[in-house]
């Protein structure tokens, strides 16, 4: 059974870092693109970043460019979002997603979070 | 970037009733790269629609796209109990992008 499993601690303050993890187990994760899609409460989905398959190539929104760092190890099957100078607006459910490649077929069950002082 | 409108923002509707919910692009969406995702509350999105009109693996024949170039469209031709939720449009032609949402509520 494919599962997407994130992680990360859930309240910084504005300016903090923060970096998420999402644990793929099910399926060979190294053949996929990687996505991370946001959505704050109460709002619709934004689409974050995706990496490619081996890693070699990355994308971003630029509400995020330069803030926000994709990455994924392909031998511990995880995929990773390092967030730097967190804003308020930031706030909001993080899912990974698996692509193919730039539509998402599985999702994970998101993890919050929270930019706040 | 192509922005997505979808309408109307709220449907409300009866079990066993017909659903047709619209997506506008700003621009042609190349090739048809339009897909639909259910979300239920507290619950992550689900694929319903890939390529405009194929139904991801597992989907109900009740659900269908349809729609190219600028004008998409998703139809559920008899809702049931389960179907009540929110629906994103997205495009991938480009860059990502999502619709702001229908929300198909119990009348």
């Amino acid at each position: 059974e494919v599962q997407l499993v994130e992680s990360g601690v859930g309240l910084v303050q504005p300016g903090g870092s923060l970096r998420l993890s999402c644990a793929a187990s099910g399926f060979t994760f190294s053949d996929y693109w990687m996505h991370w899609v946001r959505q704050a409460p109460g709002q619709g989905l934004v689409w974050v970043s995706r990496v490619n398959s081996d890693g070699s190539s990355t994308s971003y929104a630029d509400s995020v460019k330069g803030r926000f760092t994709i990455s994924r190890d392909n031998a511990k099957n995880m995929l990773y979002l390092q967030m730097n100078s967190l804003r308020a607006e930031d706030t909001a459910v993080f899912y990974c997603a698996r692509g193919l490649p730039m539509f998402f077929d599985r999702w994970g069950q998101g993890t919050l979070v929270t930019v706040s002082s | 970037e192509i922005v997505l409108t979808q309408s109307p923002g709220t449907l409300s509707l009866s079990a066993g009733e017909r659903a047709t919910l619209s997506c506008r692009a700003s621009q042609s969406v190349s090739s048809s790269y339009l897909a639909w995702y259910q979300q239920k509350p507290g619950q992550a999105p689900r694929l319903l629609i890939y390529g405009a009109s194929t139904r991801a693996t597992g989907i109900p024949d009740r659900f269908s796209g349809s729609g190219s170039g600028t004008d998409f469209t998703l139809t559920i031709s008899r809702l049931e109990p389960e179907d009540f939720a929110v629906y994103y449009c997205q495009q991938y032609g480009g860059s990502v992008t999502f619709g702001g949402g229908t929300k198909v509520e119990i009348k």
